[in-house]
């Protein structure tokens, strides 16, 4: 079966632009997650999307990161009047429902996002 | 709040031999999970083995292999007959809610032919 898809696979914005990237999970995955992995802070986790739940968005580093998830499937991270310390790749993992982590996270290949 | 540490940003080995990557975590929790991702240059995290703290039993998934210590807050990954395609970047990984995974700084192994 098909595994996480993210695209695009890489973006280039200039400094103020918006940005849009998108998740699609595996079939079946309620629980969504994004994170972003940086050259200066490592994988840092966003927010997490589990089933009707209010998502947990203590990750998130400034107001102008918003993220949502329709229909329970696919998802948007939205990036608002982007700064350079935006540029990293960004890399979104499902999961089927579990507790304590005994369902593992299955990641896809990631968005580049670099910010001129 | 949870943190992850490698202590090893490079390693290298040679083909057919073993090498052993370090990781220790800290948490006042009894019960979490652990984990170790490989990161190659395609950049997609790819799930290598898994260890429920609960288990005594060190998981192994055929060349890989775990040494977990919980007392010492110590999980170990060793991986035997190293082929050319396990070169990659190796993250230790930790979860205690389902929630959020907490990773290490990761450690990038280089396999010599």
């Amino acid at each position: 079966g098909a595994g996480v898809s993210q695209s695009p696979s890489n973006k280039v914005t200039e400094k103020g632009k918006d940005v849009e990237l998108r998740c699609d999970p595996i079939s079946g995955h309620t629980a969504l997650y994004w994170y972003r992995q940086s050259l200066g802070q490592g994988l840092e986790f966003l927010i997490y999307f589990q089933g009707n739940s209010a998502p947990d968005k203590s990750g998130l580093p400034s107001d102008r990161f918003s993220a949502e998830r329709t229909g329970g499937s696919v998802s948007t991270l939205t990036i608002q009047r982007t700064q350079q310390e935006d540029s990293a790749v960004y890399l979104c993992a499902s999961s089927l429902a579990g507790t304590g982590g005994n369902q593992p996270q299955h990641f896809g290949d990631g968005t580049r996002l670099s910010i001129l | 709040a949870q943190t992850v540490t490698q202590s090893q940003p490079e390693m290298s080995v040679q083909e057919a031999e073993t090498v052993t990557l370090s990781c220790t975590y800290d948490t006042s929790e009894s019960d979490y999970y652990l984990f170790w991702y490989k990161q190659p240059p395609s950049r997609q995290m790819i799930l290598v083995i898994r260890q429920e703290a609960y288990k005594q039993q060190n998981a192994t998934e055929n060349r890989f292999s775990v040494n977990f210590q919980k007392a010492a807050k110590s999980f170990s990954l060793k991986i035997s007959d190293s082929q050319l395609g396990d070169a990659a970047m190796y993250f230790c990984a930790y979860t205690t809610s389902g929630s959020r995974l907490t990773f290490g700084e990761g450690t990038q192994l280089t396999v010599n032919p």
